[in-house]
C-alpha cells in the first residue's frame, strides 16, 4: 500500500464550487505539505503543517484553506474554485529535523480542472 | 527568501550519452539541496540530496550531483543515460538545520532520451 495517498486522483469542477482534496499518510510523519504543479513553474508550496496544531501559509495560499484533522490527515480546500486553480496538486510528508532522512515523500497527485 | 533556477527547460540526449542538468540557487542562509525525478503520471521521487560533508553526492539510478558553494550550483550528472531516464527533473532547496521543511523548487527540466 502507498505511504501517501490522495483522493480524488482526478476531479473536474465548475467555477465557484467548493472542493476538498484529501491526503493521508502511513509514514508516521509529523510534517505535511500541499504543493501545486503548473507546467514551466515547477512545484509551489500552498500550505504546510509541522504538527497537528501548526498550520502555516506557503508561497501561494490565496484562495485555499487547509485542515489538519489528525497526524495522518491533511486536507486542502478551494472555497470558490476558479479556472486558474486548474493544476496538479501534490501532498507530501517528512519527518522532523534530526529524526530521519530529510526526504519529502510525495503522493501520486490530484489533477484538478476548473471549468 | 530562497530561489532556484534550472537553466534548461528541456534537454534531449541520445541513449548512452552523458548528461548534465544545471541548477543554481540563491539563499542568505545555509541550505539543503535536493534533486527529485517525476516520471509521467507519477509523483516525485528523491534522486539524491546534499545536507553537509562531501560535495559530491551519489544517488539512485547512477545519478550524482556536485555542490559548489562559491558558484551556488548543484548540477546533476549521469555518465550514460538510458531510455528509462526520460522524465522531468526538479532541483529543490530548503533551509538547513532546524528550519528544514519547506521546499522551493526550480521550474523543472524535461530530459528526453532518444534511441
Amino acid at each position: 500500500d502507498a505511504d501517501v495517498t490522495q483522493t480524488p486522483r482526478n476531479r473536474i469542477t465548475k467555477t465557484g464550487k467548493r472542493i476538498m482534496l484529501e491526503c493521508s499518510q502511513t509514514k508516521g510523519h509529523d510534517r505535511m505539505y500541499w504543493y501545486r504543479q503548473d507546467p514551466g513553474l515547477g512545484l509551489r508550496l500552498i500550505y504546510y503543517s509541522f504538527d497537528v496544531k501548526d498550520i502555516n501559509k506557503g508561497e501561494i495560499s490565496d484562495g485555499y484553506s487547509v485542515s489538519r484533522q489528525a497526524q495522518a490527515k491533511f486536507s486542502l480546500s478551494l472555497e470558490s474554485a476558479i479556472p486558474n486553480q486548474t493544476a496538479l496538486y501534490f501532498c507530501a510528508t517528512s519527518d522532523s529535523p534530526g529524526q530521519g532522512s530529510y526526504e519529502q515523500y510525495f503522493g501520486p497527485g490530484t489533477r484538478l480542472t476548473v471549468t | 527568501a530562497q530561489s532556484v533556477t534550472q537553466l534548461d527547460s528541456q534537454v534531449p540526449v541520445f541513449e548512452e550519452a552523458p548528461v548534465e542538468l544545471r541548477c543554481n540557487y540563491s539563499s542568505s542562509v545555509s541550505v539543503y539541496l535536493f534533486w527529485y525525478v517525476q516520471y509521467p503520471n507519477q509523483g516525485l521521487q528523491l534522486l539524491l540530496k546534499y545536507l553537509s560533508g562531501s560535495t559530491l553526492v551519489k544517488g539512485i539510478n547512477g545519478f550524482e550531483a556536485e555542490f559548489n558553494k562559491s558558484q551556488t550550483s548543484f548540477h546533476l550528472r549521469k555518465p550514460s543515460v538510458h531510455i528509462s531516464d526520460t522524465a522531468e527533473y526538479f532541483c529543490a532547496v530548503s533551509e538547513g538545520g532546524t528550519s528544514y521543511g519547506k521546499l522551493t523548487f526550480g521550474q523543472g527540466t524535461i530530459l528526453t532520451v532518444h534511441p
